[in-house]
């Protein structure tokens, strides 16, 4: 099984600061076969179901706004919010889809300073 | 566009069986694996299983597959996830969301308390 271990746990960002979540894969998760990392980023807001934010490691979902971005490759991945909105308060789940079981990081829970 | 519709909330008691249904709609039913995960209250998102409408495959997570069961009716466009032998640790929003290699539809979510 592929474990997905997502750091800091928690973070606490001013508005319009940049927060910077990381995800590590204990395999590589980049997929030959389509020349992508099958690596996914999800927002969590209580009361909703998961939003899907950054998929391929780097492409935003139709929708989001473009101050969400996702980088990294093989095992080692970030998501960036580049100017944190109050909106932005969630959990934030990267997971990666390259095979079965399909396991979320713990999640990093993002909050205003 | 694709939704994805879940039963109603559920309360059981310690070692009942639940079962939630989720019927899809706007997308081409039994072309696409439709995965369960669950989020317990202060835990992460938990994925549990999923299953292949066309072929009725299915793919549980080793700690949920003595318990869980996923199966679908192609007719009504649903698919149904029965969990068995419940305990509190079982108290939980359960999600379906459809992959599209990742999941970007979801269901809007079964709480499932269990609670003697």
């Amino acid at each position: 099984d592929i474990v997905m271990t997502q750091s800091p746990d928690s973070l606490a960002v001013s508005l319009g600061e940049r927060a910077t979540i990381n995800c590590k894969s204990s395999q590589s998760v980049f997929y030959i076969s389509d020349n992508t990392d099958h690596l996914a980023w999800y927002q969590h807001k209580p009361g909703q179901p998961p939003k899907l934010l950054i998929y391929g490691a780097s492409t935003r979902e139709s929708g989001v706004p473009d101050r969400f971005s996702g980088s990294g490759s093989e095992t080692d991945f970030t998501l960036t919010i580049s100017s944190l909105q109050a909106e932005d308060v969630a959990v934030y789940y990267c997971q990666q889809y390259y095979n079965l079981p399909r396991r979320f990081g713990q999640g990093t829970k993002v909050e205003i300073k | 566009q694709v939704q994805l519709v879940q039963s109603g909330a559920e309360v059981e008691k310690p070692g009942a069986s639940v079962k939630i249904s989720c019927q899809a709609s706007g997308y081409s039913f039994p072309d696409y694996h439709v995965h369960w995960v669950r989020q317990a209250p202060g835990q992460g998102l938990e994925w549990m299983g999923c299953i292949y409408p066309k072929t009725g495959d299915t793919h549980y997570a080793q700690m949920y597959q003595d318990r869980v069961t996923m199966t679908r009716d192609t007719s009504i466009n649903t698919v149904y996830m029965q969990f068995n032998r419940l305990t509190s640790d079982d108290t939980a929003v359960y999600f379906c969301t459809r992959e599209t290699w990742y999941f970007a539809s979801w269901g809007q979510g079964t709480l499932v308390t269990v609670s003697s």
